[in-house]
């Protein structure tokens, strides 16, 4: 089955730094891929929607300059936590859009110290 | 807005025990998806319900989709230590984002 790559699984950083994430789609093509946030304890929450070939569509409350997303070819997208700060500590997970279902990535976890 | 609003947040239980997981919405949905969720990792999919009515086993569990599509249920049977984890409704088809619910976090003690 259609399977959706996330890497690095664990990141931990120094504040001030940046930190790229990314989502591969291994068997299919994703024109749009999502970035999800999810605290401990907490439900995953929608950040972006990322688009192949335009800008991303960022969810209200989310900085855009600080949660870079470029969706560089039709199997890759990438977000990039910059200038890191330990409240951006956090799960972050990925997933592309198949045929009525959803494949997530298996989730990034970022520390930033 | 889409809102899915999950019941109850947390639940723990005697092994061998039943119990229900309620999802429910002022929006119709044109699916609804159910996910497991363990620490560390993406969320899993369990099931997905479409049609108004549908009543779906995976094993010891049976999701439930409401007949006006805004609602559903999972219902595990003898719930065992292996059930322990985060349950996921969430909302959406297609090529557009999920709306989860909050999420149920179930402990089963042996």
């Amino acid at each position: 089955g259609a399977v959706v790559s996330q890497h690095p699984s664990w990141v931990i950083c120094k504040s001030g730094t940046s930190v790229k994430i990314e989502c591969r789609s291994l068997d299919f093509q994703a024109t749009t891929m999502f970035w999800y946030r999810q605290f401990p304890k907490q439900s995953l929450m929608l950040m972006a929607t990322s688009n192949e070939g335009s800008k991303a569509t960022y969810e209200q409350g989310v900085e855009k300059d600080k949660f870079l997303i470029n969706h560089a070819s039709l199997t890759l997208s990438t977000l990039t936590v910059t200038s890191a700060h330990p409240e951006d500590s956090s799960f972050y997970i990925c997933s592309a859009p198949g045929w009525n279902i959803q494949y997530f990535g298996a989730g990034t976890r970022l520390s930033v110290l | 807005t889409q809102l899915l609003e999950q019941s109850p947040q947390f639940l723990s239980i005697q092994e061998g025990e039943n119990l229900t997981v309620y999802c429910n919405s002022s929006s119709v949905f044109s699916s609804l998806q159910w996910y497991r969720q363990e620490p560390g990792e993406g969320p899993v999919l369990l099931v997905t319900v479409v049609t108004g009515g549908e009543v779906k086993k995976l094993k010891r569990l049976t999701f439930q989709f409401g007949d006006a599509r805004k609602d559903s249920s999972l219902h595990i049977t003898a719930a065992q230590p292996g059930d322990t984890g985060l349950y996921l409704c969430a909302g959406g088809a297609g090529n557009t984002p999920l709306v989860f619910g909050k999420g149920t976090r179930l402990s089963v003690i042996a």
